[in-house]
């Protein structure tokens, strides 16, 4: 079964702009979160899609969305970039319906903002 | 509300010696209590997973980690370090509701020859 799969691997933007990035989560899974890596921060949850629907929320301000397709593969866009938004995002799925089942990563995408 | 504080921030161990990641958490509810490895320039790979059946949890590359309810303690172990070992892990909480996970600060290990 193939993994996660995430694309792009790396970024380069300005501040300003808007970025997109996107999941392809394991065959049959229909969860999808997404993460932010820094290293001053850690390891921090963005947001969590089941079904198409946002189920799952952190603390992150609303400049970063997303949204999950009908295959269940998942985009999350960031607007107006800022230097802090610099990180690994990284990308899990899992087979969840209700409570937490375990999660598989993919790669992640280096965004680096100018 | 739920967290997870991982005591050594760095580790280091000489290859053949016995590796210990401490992992401490908090959780109002019954918890699912995860480690996680993380090599350089990849993602996160689940080393083992605790959900409330057995407290002894055994996982991939010879890794175990003990739930004690007690303590509130969840601490890896492996009896034989490698130089393959050297990563960051993350030891990781969740109560049993929908997908709200807390993940620690992580320890680096490092292992020396």
């Amino acid at each position: 079964k193939a993994g996660v799969t995430q694309t792009p691997r790396y970024l380069i933007k300005t501040r300003g702009q808007q970025v997109t990035l996107s999941c392809s989560p394991i065959s049959g899974h229909r969860s999808v979160s997404w993460y932010q890596q820094t290293p001053g921060q850690g390891l921090q949850f963005l947001f969590e899609y089941f079904s198409e629907t946002q189920r799952n929320k952190g603390n992150f301000p609303g400049r970063f969305s997303g949204r999950q397709f009908s295959n269940s593969r998942s985009e999350m866009n960031v607007s107006t970039l800022e230097l802090g938004d610099s990180a690994l995002y990284l990308c899990a799925s899992s087979l969840a319906q209700r409570g937490f089942a375990t999660q598989y990563f993919g790669p992640g995408t280096r965004l680096l903002v100018l | 509300a739920q967290s997870v504080t991982q005591l050594d921030s760095h580790v280091s161990v000489s290859e053949g010696t016995p590796v210990l990641l401490r992992c401490n958490y908090s959780s109002s509810y019954s918890p699912s209590l995860f480690w996680y490895v993380q090599h350089p320039n990849k993602g996160l790979q689940l080393l083992l997973k605790y959900t409330s059946a057995a407290t002894l949890v055994k996982g991939i590359n010879g890794f175990e980690a003990e739930f004690k309810k007690s303590e509130t303690s969840f601490h890896l172990t492996k009896p034989s370090a490698h130089m393959s070992d050297a990563a960051e892990y993350f030891c990781v909480v969740s109560d049993q509701g929908y997908q709200k996970v807390t993940f620690g600060i992580g320890t680096k290990l490092q292992v020396i020859p």
